[in-house]
């Protein structure tokens, strides 16, 4: 069965701290994934997203992410991050014979503290 | 400019009522999505909708249905709304398989 696991329901880190949030997925052939984060009251905007390729992806506001898939792993980073990152995180995996159907982690809350 | 539409954004309903969430988008994407998002739960797809007419439950289908007759939008109906499925709704499109989903902003709704 396809699932996605974020490990960490809240994160705190103070202002200009490096982050990493967590994802694992369980998919046996080859997954597309993808970070979403959500500000309060809004819908979800993509970060970045991984297809194939180079296992280190680059996303928008300085954020990156790494596919590991001998650790069925997409940890997603910031080597500094502002108190506007503070948001909700999805990790989502798009996999299997119908890639139309999504699995979204439960998220991780982020609050940055100034 | 790219981009997913929900209407009304709040709504309040008394239980028994009936509910009509609509969505659109202006880029012509074939596949367009219904979810709800609670605390602690994450999103959870209650419709997938492939093209016009052409749809498929989701997870969490019950009490929900749905209508494609344009490309362009995608009604969510609940029939009798109950107080469960008070919630935050999201419409969502895709350009293709795959590929990256467009999030209207959501509705939030309130069943009395």
């Amino acid at each position: 069965a396809q699932s996605v696991t974020q490990p960490d329901a809240r994160v705190t880190v103070s202002e200009g701290a490096s982050l990493q949030l967590r994802c694992k997925y369980s998919y046996s052939g080859t997954p597309y994934l993808f970070w979403y984060v959500q500000y309060p009251r809004q819908g979800l905007q993509l970060l970045l997203k991984y297809y194939s390729g180079d296992p280190v992806v680059q996303g928008v506001n300085g954020f990156e992410a790494e596919f590991s898939k001998s650790n069925s792993s997409f940890h997603l980073r910031k080597a500094s991050v502002h108190w506007s990152d503070s948001a909700v995180y999805f990790c989502v995996l798009s996999a299997g014979t119908n890639a139309y159907k999504v699995i979204f982690g439960k998220g991780t809350h982020l609050h940055v503290l100034p | 400019d790219m981009k997913v539409t929900q209407m009304p954004r709040y709504l309040i309903k008394r239980m028994g009522e009936n509910v009509l969430l609509e969505c659109g988008q202006d880029m012509s994407h074939e596949t367009m999505y219904w979810y709800r998002q609670d605390p602690g739960l994450g999103l959870q797809l209650i419709y997938i909708s492939y093209d016009v007419d052409s749809n498929s439950e989701g997870d969490i289908p019950k009490g929900y249905r749905v209508s494609r007759k344009k490309r362009e939008h995608f009604s969510l109906i609940l029939d009798s709304a109950k107080t469960n499925q008070t919630s935050v709704y999201f419409c969502a499109s895709i350009p293709g398989q795959g590929g990256t989903q467009y999030f209207g902003p959501g509705t939030r709704l309130l069943v009395l």
